[in-house]
């Protein structure tokens, strides 16, 4: 079965700062979807940043970005620039896909808090 | 562009009773997915629905139940209340067949006293 681990329950950095949130995964399978999402206290879940298992280069959006190892099975985000803004729970996610696309097994989050 | 909506948004119930929980889908998507989310917890995924009929299942017993109607719309239903299942319910959607992130509602807050 597979899991995700996200190892650091809360972290916090100062508003316009770098954080570095870690998050593990165990799966037998070779094709696969990692996803990191966002939700604010208003509790939608927002998705952030996505990467395949098959792209050897790390995604990245904006001022947010992956370091994947797959060999080590770790799926890190960056934030970069902190912002207030960015204060909420990340869940870490894993997807097979399938015909329908399967379903998202998420880490029990880090809640991140941006300090002014 | 509507997202993904869910009805109530709150709702407290007691013991023993059932609830249904309902969602809209995102528009141009036709696979709706039910997850519980426990205080503190991530969203642990319930079941998946697809051509009204259901496609997946997660680890819930058979008090949970579902319905997919013909416009894509579903419903959650739990029946025999128990107090452990308070927690926000999350419906997400996507489009069947392609691998496109699943989109979220807010989530229905269940309250179970």
């Amino acid at each position: 079965a597979q899991t995700v681990t996200q190892s650091q329950p809360e972290m916090s950095v100062q508003e316009a700062e770098t954080v570095t949130l870690s998050c593990t995964y165990d799966t037998s399978e070779s094709n696969y979807y990692l996803f990191w999402y966002k939700q604010p206290p208003s509790r939608q879940m927002i998705l952030v940043i996505r990467q395949e298992a098959y792209k050897q280069q790390n995604a990245t959006e904006n001022r947010f970005s992956v370091n994947f190892q797959k060999a080590a099975k770790s799926f890190s985000l960056k934030i970069s620039d902190s912002q207030l803004g960015d204060t909420a729970m990340y869940f870490c996610a894993f997807m097979t896909p399938g015909g329908s696309q399967g379903n998202l097994i998420f880490g029990k989050g880090t809640k991140l808090s941006v300090k002014p | 562009d509507a997202g993904v909506t869910q009805s109530p948004t709150h709702l407290i119930k007691t013991r023993g009773q059932q609830v249904t929980l309902r969602c809209s889908p995102k528009s141009g998507h036709d696979t709706v997915s039910w997850y519980q989310q426990a205080l503190g917890q991530g969203p642990q995924f319930i079941f998946q629905y697809y051509e009204e009929e259901e496609r997946q299942r997660g680890n819930f017993p058979d008090r949970f139940s579902g319905h997919q109607f013909p416009n894509y719309s579903s419903e959650l239903n739990v029946n025999a209340l128990l107090l452990g299942d308070s927690a926000l319910y999350l419906c997400a959607s996507s489009p069947f067949g392609r691998v496109q992130p699943q989109h979220f509602g807010d989530g229905t807050r269940l309250s179970i006293l």
